[in-house]
């Protein structure tokens, strides 16, 4: 079982559309959490951090229930160019005081207009 | 905003040759990652290092060693290259700044192993 699941999708949605994407993590360690954005072929590129309670930027809305030890991600009136693949990243205490990126597998965002 | 290097973009090897892949972190980030991401893979965290010191390991072959460089650039060392080493790697950096800890990644190196 990988310690970072999400639904790898694809998601197929219009333009306008509301998406939520699921994350879960078993490490009840992890410090902070992450939402990236990774096109094809492409880095990954930071799209929110996700702390305490979660977090809005614009139409991206990020929740965290430590509890439950779940993540999530929604996007508003999706766009053309949100299509990518949304990775869920956990940041695990590492030796000597480091951190380092847990990655789930992606949720893959297809989004036609 | 500076971001960080990597080079080269593109690297191609045969099997049992060297490679050596470079990374410049974002000026002032103490603290350099690299991860290894294999085709329709997530990335997988290989190695990191503090002020030029390792501070954590992961999935990294022994055939491979990494270290950092007084101007904080690292470099990935890979040797005995195998078909299986072909794949995106990444650098991240980032400030030991506590929980936070962003990391920012650079546009990766893509090995191709034949």
């Amino acid at each position: 079982r990988k310690e970072v699941e999400q639904d790898p999708g694809p998601f197929n949605v219009p333009e306008g559309a509301t998406v939520a994407f699921n994350c879960t993590y078993s490490n009840s360690a992890s410090q902070s959490f992450f939402w990236y954005r990774q096109d094809c072929r492409k880095e990954p590129k930071l799209l929110m951090s996700v702390y305490s309670s979660g977090n809005e930027d614009g139409r991206f809305t990020a929740q965290l229930n430590r509890a439950s030890q779940y993540i999530s991600l929604l996007i508003r009136d999706s766009k053309l160019s949100d299509s990518a693949t949304y990775l869920c990243v956990v940041n695990n205490p590492g030796e000597d005081s480091s951190y380092k990126l847990i990655f789930g597998s992606g949720t893959r965002l297809l989004v036609r207009p | 905003a500076a971001g960080v290097i990597q080079s080269p973009r593109h690297l191609i090897k045969e099997k049992r040759e060297t490679a050596t892949l470079k990374c410049y972190p974002i000026p002032r980030h103490d603290t350099v990652y690299w991860y290894q991401q294999g085709p329709g893979q997530d990335p997988q965290f290989l190695i990191s290092f503090y002020e030029k010191m390792q501070s954590d390991k992961g999935s990294i072959p022994d055939r491979f060693s990494a270290q950092q460089f007084s101007d904080y650039h690292s470099e990935l060392n890979m040797s005995s290259l195998e078909l299986g080493d072909s794949a995106l790697y990444f650098c991240a950096s980032s400030t030991r700044g506590g929980l936070t800890d962003t990391q920012y990644f650079g546009p990766g190196t893509r090995l191709t192993v034949l």
